[in-house]
């Protein structure tokens, strides 16, 4: 299957600590997104690291990406309580549609 | 910041009926599509749409599901004949192109059939 599989999936951690996330797949991708759900609400797309890359930053957010190993990590550094959420990586094999994991709930306790 | 609006909210529907789940995408944008999320599943890929017409869809998009962009700014899911197992959050996401781009989703429409 040409999905995206987080690990792991349920995640508590104290407000300030860093959190990571883990995201396989099984074929080239064109890229690799990670998204963000708040409970109730629609995905808000956080970052998006092409397969020609290996690491990338948005604020407190690093994503790395290993194509060797057909793999992602999401690390959210200095969490905050409104990270709580669940996160979803996405793989796009350029075929104009994203493949989601099952997503990791991230409780950040304040 | 733009966004992509979807409507209702939540759609209660008995079994049987049809129902039409709407969205408007963001304007400059050019490409749309359709997933759905069964409470505790993953978000599955439905189509994807792109000058008026089908450039992708899922095993799940079958005879049941049509798509359709009415006029400018809406895009429309109509699910003909909803099955029990068709209850699900559909979101609806717009993107400027169709790879390499962030796709934006809405907040989802929750459809649930009695």
């Amino acid at each position: 299957s040409q999905q995206g599989e987080e690990d792991p999936q349920a995640l508590s951690i104290q407000e300030g600590e860093n959190a990571t996330m883990n995201c396989s797949y099984k074929t080239s991708i064109n890229n690799l997104q990670w998204y963000r759900q708040n409970s109730g609400r629609g995905l808000v797309h956080l970052i998006l690291i092409r397969s020609n890359e290996r690491e990338k930053h948005s604020g407190r957010l690093r994503v790395t990406l290993d194509t060797s190993k057909k793999s992602s990590s999401l690390l959210i550094t200095a969490s905050r309580a409104a990270d709580t959420a669940s996160y979803f990586c996405a793989t796009d094999y350029g075929n104009n549609r994203l493949a989601f994991g099952k997503g990791n709930q991230v409780v950040v306790i304040p | 910041e733009p966004e992509v609006t979807q409507t209702p909210s939540h759609q209660v529907t008995q079994m049987g009926q049809e129902v039409i789940l709407r969205c408007v995408p963001i304007s400059n944008h050019l490409y749309f599509y359709w997933y759905r999320q069964i409470l505790g599943q993953k978000v599955e890929f439905l189509v994807s749409f792109y000058n008026n017409e089908i450039s992708e869809k899922s095993e799940i998009f079958d005879d049941q599901f049509s798509v359709e962009r009415p006029d400018g700014s809406n895009f429309t899911l109509k699910i003909r004949s909803t099955k029990l197992e068709d209850s699900a959050m559909y979101f609806c996401a717009s993107s400027e192109r169709a790879v390499g781009q962030p796709q934006h989703f809405g907040d989802g429409t929750r459809l649930s059939i009695l």
